[in-house]
């Protein structure tokens, strides 16, 4: 149990373009999400909370305009890099955490994005 | 200064070895602390919870010790499949409680 999925798990993009990401719980049901970003010998960061229902909590020096976060359902997030630059290039992980548990969280398998 | 700082390695030891990783974290309100384990290009997945009395997990031991914020793993008689990344996590209680990541210490187990 305690499955989650995203997808893509890759992609590249042309500078500029907007790319979704969807993560998904398949086995439980989840009010809250994580969306975080890795880049190369770093550490997770966390970009944002996502809550179902209601607007996403973003991390300081993370622009919300910018990484558009819907979570429409207990088991559906979505990550939407908009006008994606190389710079935005990174591993992008999701996690979600059950509805009676609050400090034990799920990884998704994570999703590289290069923008060329 | 950093939330939660870990040594980045690597670490690189002898198959059979033991080996100690150390974190130390800076929010004395943490309240739950883990250690994950990454394998490159791969998603991070929780290899124990620390607890204050200690706990082991077959080859793992995990202790934490709250006067001095400071956490560590312990791991004997090391398999080349533990070769990955250690990351140190720690998080507070609460409906909006974080993980937050250490940057993680690089294990490289040879023959």
């Amino acid at each position: 149990g305690a499955v989650v999925s995203q997808h893509p798990s890759w992609v590249i993009c042309k500078s500029g373009t907007s790319v979704k990401i969807e993560c998904r719980s398949l086995d439980f049901q989840a009010t809250t999400m994580f969306w975080y970003r890795q880049f190369p010998k770093q550490s997770l960061m966390l970009m944002a909370t996502s809550n179902e229902g209601s607007k996403a909590t973003y991390e300081q020096g993370v622009e919300k305009d910018k990484f558009l976060i819907n979570h429409a359902s207990l088991t559906l997030s979505t990550l939407t890099v908009t006008s994606a630059h190389p710079e935005d290039s990174s591993f992008y992980i999701c996690s979600a955490r059950p509805l009676d548990q609050y400090n034990e969280q799920f990884f998704g398998p994570g999703t590289r994005l290069t923008v060329l | 200064r950093k939330e939660v700082e870990q040594d980045p390695g690597p670490f690189n030891v002898p198959e059979g070895a033991t080996v100690a990783f150390n974190c130390t974290y800076s929010n004395s309100a943490s309240q739950s602390f883990f250690w994950y384990r990454q394998d490159c290009r791969k998603e991070p997945k929780l290899l124990m919870s620390v607890y204050s009395s200690g706990n082991e997990d077959g080859r793992f031991t995990a202790q934490l010790n709250r006067a001095s914020q400071y956490i560590s793993l312990l791991i004997r008689d090391s398999k080349l499949s533990d070769s990955a990344t250690y990351l140190c996590v720690v998080t507070t209680t609460g409906t909006a409680s974080k993980l937050t990541f250490g940057t993680g210490t690089r294990l490289q187990v040879t023959l």
